[in-house]
């Protein structure tokens, strides 16, 4: 799996976009970008993953850089529910477990 | 909806007890994991099933195994419960080995006294 690095905390206030960065600069051309977060108390929860597209789904959008070093999570309207861990990982297609590092612990402020 | 099941949030159990973890998913899922998670260690997998009566070791299997008799249903077994086995249990499944979204239960608390 690819290194990432994330901020550990980020916040946002509630009903705005929440932009959550992740680098990943050892990526290799056969690896998604996949995050995943964590609400305290609860499973680890898949959102989107991504190869070199923009992905968007009904939870959340991937926007990811044409050289694929980085990515951004776009939370578009954060809600207090969104309050959680958010984890970047890389990792090819035939890998079987995850490996989560710290993540970016995301705070939505009423 | 995807969903995984387990069958207990929260147990107890004695050390040297018999102790069985039940993960059951409703999607057809081929792929099923166990994980533990322990503060500071991140997710760690303890094994993986990619079928019917077929299991593989991940990173930290001693004092663990698995059954896995029909496709939705992925036991975890500690022979014989220790307290350093005290963690947050995890199943997950994902459609395939190619699609690598996994989908994971809500966690067993185990406490070993």
């Amino acid at each position: 799996d690819a290194k990432t690095t994330q901020p550990p905390s980020m916040d946002c206030a509630e009903g705005r976009a929440a932009n959550l960065p992740c680098n990943h600069s050892t990526i290799s051309g056969n690896e998604y970008v996949y995050w995943y977060r964590q609400i305290h108390s609860q499973g680890p929860q898949y959102i989107i993953h991504g190869l070199k597209n923009n992905e968007t789904n009904e939870m959340a959008s991937l926007i990811i850089t044409e050289d694929r070093k980085s990515s951004t999570l776009i939370l578009p309207h954060a809600t207090l529910r969104d309050t959680a861990v958010y984890y970047c990982i890389g990792r090819g297609s035939s890998a079987s477990k995850i490996i989560f590092g710290s993540g970016t612990r995301l705070s939505i402020r009423p | 909806d995807v969903k995984v099941t387990q069958s207990s949030r929260y147990l107890v159990k004695r050390t040297g007890e018999k102790v069985f973890l039940e993960c059951v998913q409703d999607m057809d899922h081929e792929n099923m994991f166990w994980y533990r998670q322990d503060p500071g260690l991140g997710l760690r997998l303890i094994y993986f099933s990619y079928d019917v009566k077929m299991k593989e070791k991940g990173d930290i299997p001693e004092g663990y195994s698995v059954s896995r008799e029909k496709k939705e249903r992925f036991s975890l077994i500690l022979e014989s419960a220790s307290t350093n086995q005290t963690s947050m249990y995890l199943c997950a499944s994902s459609p395939h080995m190619e699609a690598n979204e996994q989908y994971f239960g809500p966690g067993t608390r185990l406490t070993v006294t």
